[in-house]
């Protein structure tokens, strides 16, 4: 069975751009979570996402939107990007969501100049 | 604020030594979760303890949950170099079934 994978691996983007990562969750598994992960923050959980709806939300601004298509799989979106937003982007997915483990991508990591 | 948090936040030990780390949580929990990350990697499930368990096993890792203290612990028995990662815990609070919040983190090393 093939892995959570997410597109790209690396992304380097300005300030002002905009920039949409891609996750393919494992077959089977309906629920997508997505995490930042900085040295200073930790893993910041964004929203995680269960048959094309948005379940949850964390405490980050309105750039940061993300979708669901009928296949689960799931894109995040970040507009008008700032220096802060350079981090590791992880994709997580599970069967149903957050009373099962988690299966992690290898991330996206994006750097903002 | 961190619903997890890790203790200690870094931990050098010889290969061969056991290594124990603690978790720390705020509210109630369906369950807890321990992973492990190898440098800039994505993140590794070692063991989910839902609430009504008191220990479990798992190969070398032992997990271990006091919900009335709300406190977890992660030993890794006798430990070896590849072990040299760092472990969060992360937890499913009852209110919310969609939602897991990782700990900062505790940074392993152990030294061949």
């Amino acid at each position: 069975k093939a892995g959570v994978t997410q597109t790209p691996r690396y992304l380097i983007k300005t300030r002002g751009q905009q920039v949409t990562l891609s996750c393919s969750p494992i077959s089977g598994h309906r629920s997508v979570s997505w995490y930042q992960q900085t040295p200073g923050q930790g893993l910041q959980f964004l929203f995680e996402y269960f048959s094309e709806t948005q379940r949850n939300k964390g405490n980050f601004p309105g750039r940061f939107s993300g979708r669901q298509f009928s296949n689960s799989r799931s894109e995040m979106n970040v507009s008008t990007l700032e220096l802060g937003d350079s981090a590791l982007y992880l994709c997580a997915s599970s069967l149903e969501g957050a009373n099962e483990k988690l299966f992690f991508g290898s991330g996206t990591q994006l750097s903002v100049l | 604020s961190q619903q997890g948090e890790e203790d200690p936040q870094a931990l050098s030990i010889q290969e061969g030594e056991n290594a124990t780390m603690n978790c720390s949580y705020k509210t109630s929990i369906n369950n807890l979760q321990w992973y492990r990350q190898n440098s800039g990697r994505g993140l590794v499930h070692l063991i989910l303890i839902r609430s009504n368990e008191r220990e479990k096993h798992s190969g070398r890792l032992r997990v271990t949950l006091d919900t009335s203290k709300k406190s977890s612990s992660l030993l890794i028995t006798a430990s070896r170099a590849a072990d040299t990662a760092s472990y969060f815990c992360a937890t499913a609070m009852k209110t919310s079934y969609d939602k897991v919040i990782f700990g900062p983190g505790t940074s392993l090393s152990v030294i061949p």
